[in-house]
């Protein structure tokens, strides 16, 4: 397999389940970063795990809960969500390095609807 | 203003050219990003140019780069139905920081 890899692609749930995203990129990054996309905010930045170790949260819920075991795997672990936490969550991966382009590469999302 | 800015739509003929415009907000940005995202899939990176070059050319597409107005094009010649989807504009400082996205619409 080549790229980042999301799944489920689609996942819809209740408000009380636990239920989790999984994202594995193949391109030998050393950052994975979570996105969420909805009408109302088209990008939102959730989460930045650099070489592993979390760099950025922008001020996400608690019901949402970040994992990233080692550099070519990152999850999202979601609790007692709420319906406008229904959206798309986009999971990417770039190589941070000195004089870089830092491009991130993007999965093909993983959708979400809370009932 | 503090966001990336862009218009939302943009419809255009098969055969003409698109032009889709965006302003970004930091020029130390380093380097700038245009990126497709077509229905149920994720962002696609088209292109990338680096903040000290005016002008990127990759086959129909041309990125130009006005850095004293902040501003950023992307040109996609000879335009097709197949380029029908949502094209956002990224700056890089630290984080990325993305547009609200263009849609595009390319009418036979």
């Amino acid at each position: 397999e080549t790229g980042v890899t999301q799944t489920p692609r689609h996942l819809v749930m209740g408000m009380t389940n636990k239920k989790s995203l999984k994202c594995e990129q193949h391109l030998g990054h050393n950052a994975m970063y979570w996105y969420k996309q909805s009408a109302k905010k088209p990008l939102e930045l959730m989460f930045v795990y650099s070489l592993e170790e979390r760099v950025e949260n922008n001020s996400v819920p608690s019901r949402f809960s970040p994992e990233c075991p080692n550099s070519s795997h990152l999850f999202l672990h979601l609790h007692t969500l709420q319906p406008e936490d229904s959206a798309l969550y986009l999971c990417a991966s770039s190589q941070e390095a000195s004089g870089g382009s830092g491009e991130l590469f993007f999965g093909e999302g993983s959708r979400l609807t809370v009932l | 203003g503090e966001d990336v800015e862009q218009s939302l739509f943009l419809s255009v003929r098969e055969g003409d050219s698109s032009v889709i415009n965006c302003t970004y907000t930091d020029s130390s940005s380093t380097y700038l990003y245009w990126y497709k995202q077509e229905p149920g899939a994720g962002l696609q990176l088209l292109t990338y140019i680096f903040s000290n070059m005016d002008m990127k050319q990759d086959q129909r597409l041309t990125v130009l780069l006005n850095k004293k107005d902040k501003h950023l094009s992307l040109r996609i010649a000879d335009t097709q139905t197949g380029d029908s989807a949502i094209y956002f504009c990224a700056e890089r400082i630290y984080d990325m920081r993305f547009g609200a996205g263009t849609r595009l619409t390319v009418k036979p």
